[in-house]
């Protein structure tokens, strides 16, 4: 099994709402990631999270909440979200072994609309 | 801080043709590169992962190559298909990791039958 799985593949939320995306991944890879991508845009990275603990947070809003419950899922919570957080919503995994050869395995991806 | 630049943002080519994708990079002190592909609306797929130490790697109709000193990296693509349709964005690592990567913005392209 070489899929990373991310649940919705479309979620549309008013900016009071709360919602959550969902990733899971069965590869035994240790570490998971948060992307986001607008249109035309290359992915830019959110969280990261290494053996289940968060390793990296690139200075993302706190209407952002990541949570790793174990070492195949990986959730995102929503709050008080704006419109212009609309976008693409990626999950990743990678082994996390450093190596030369280290590869990123992608989700299809949440569309994410912010009315 | 290291910059990656894809030219051109979007490319057409009839089908049959051979073509090259390009990719530059500001720091030559990298680990390896990645060659994704996107579908519109969906995630990345990794098409080839070139070490630093390697000049080039193949899979199929596809090879990619790697000159760390101009810091340059092509991806060629024989006999193209309207299937081939898709962004292709390559990434650097200068760390090793897969946390750290810089992605290009990609260059859309376009197979018309």
């Amino acid at each position: 099994d070489t899929e990373v799985t991310q649940t919705p593949k479309h979620l549309v939320m008013g900016m009071t709402n709360k919602k959550s995306l969902k990733c899971e991944q069965h590869m035994g890879h240790r570490a998971m990631y948060w992307y986001k991508q607008k249109a035309k845009k290359p992915p830019e990275l959110m969280f990261v999270y290494s053996y289940e603990k968060l390793s990296i947070n690139e200075s993302v809003p706190s209407r952002f909440s990541p949570e790793c419950p174990n070492s195949s899922l990986l959730n995102l919570h929503l709050h008080a979200l704006q419109p212009e957080d609309s976008a693409l919503y990626l999950c990743a995994s990678s082994q996390d072994w450093g190596g030369v050869r280290e590869k990123l395995f992608f989700g299809s991806g949440t569309q994410l609309s912010v009315l | 801080k290291q910059e990656v630049t894809q030219i051109p943002a979007a490319l057409s080519v009839p089908e049959g043709e051979n073509l090259v994708l390009n990719c530059s990079f500001t720091d030559s002190a990298i680990y390896n590169l990645q060659w994704f592909r996107q579908d519109p609306g969906k995630g990345l797929t990794s098409l080839l992962l070139i070490q630093s130490s390697q000049r080039e790697q193949t899979s199929g109709r596809l090879n990619a190559s790697l000159d760390k000193s101009s810091g340059r990296s092509t991806l060629y693509i024989a006999a193209s298909q309207p299937g081939d349709s898709a962004t292709y964005l390559c990434a650097v690592s200068l760390s090793g990791s897969a946390r750290q990567l810089t992605f290009g913005s990609g260059t859309q392209l376009t197979v018309l039958p």
